[in-house]
């Protein structure tokens, strides 16, 4: 089945240490966007990639860097995890300008020490 | 006006009765109109979604009715089953661009 694969699920990392989320998917579809989600609230866009286009959000912490290295793959990569960088992380994709229907992967539970 | 404002932020109903979530916006440019549903350490999935030129769309026991005028929009469950207790997110979007979601509404159906 068509899908968006988030590795891995869980995450346990140390204060100041660096982590690296991933996301693949086989949609084939253009658009990757990365989500925070904290406790009871909505996600909350970090950045997203259509192709290899970055757009970042204006309030996205430079502490987060995402790479795309190709169509199926890409990556969230926190360089001094904080704790107030612990929450849930979701990959989601899209085909732009189409629908706007974006489809999420499971996430990765990110735990802070 | 990028906002979409989600209420109720909880809801209790007793199993066979009826859900009603509202949503309002400003931004007339929006264009699409999801609604996701999550369930604890899940990722939000797509239950039902609409477009601005229909009033109500209906897929089993869920319906988006949909207000242009007043810039509002709902989703009914009819029927509510204790499976269905999550937290339910809506959104929108302008031609297919990034999602505003709105604050989310934790449904409980108790049996």
């Amino acid at each position: 089945d068509a899908m968006v694969i988030q590795n891995p699920r869980y995450q346990v990392t140390q204060f100041g240490k660096p982590v690296t989320l991933s996301c693949s998917q086989t949609l084939n579809h253009n658009v990757m966007y990365w989500y925070q989600q904290k406790s009871s609230q909505a996600p909350k866009l970090l950045f997203h990639y259509y192709d290899k286009d970055f757009n970042n959000e204006a309030d996205t912490p430079d502490n987060f860097q995402s790479r795309r290295p190709n169509t199926s793959f890409c990556f969230l990569d926190i360089r001094s995890p904080g704790l107030g960088d612990a929450a849930m992380y979701l990959c989601a994709t899209s085909i732009r300008q189409v629908t706007g229907t974006q489809y999420f992967g499971p996430g990765t539970r990110l735990t802070v020490l | 006006q990028q906002q979409v404002k989600q209420s109720p932020q909880s809801l209790i109903v007793q199993k066979g009765g009826i859900s009603i979530i509202n949503c309002a916006y400003e931004n007339t440019a929006f264009d699409y109109f999801p609604w996701y549903q999550q369930f604890p350490g899940k990722g939000p999935a797509l239950l039902i979604a609409i477009r601005p030129d229909v009033s109500e769309k209906k897929e089993g026991r869920f319906t988006i009715s949909f207000n242009k005028s007043a810039k509002q929009f709902s989703l009914h469950i009819m029927d509510s089953q204790p499976g269905d207790s999550a937290t339910y997110f809506c959104a929108a979007s302008m031609y297919g661009n990034k999602l505003v979601f709105g604050a989310g509404t934790i449904l409980r159906v108790k049996s």
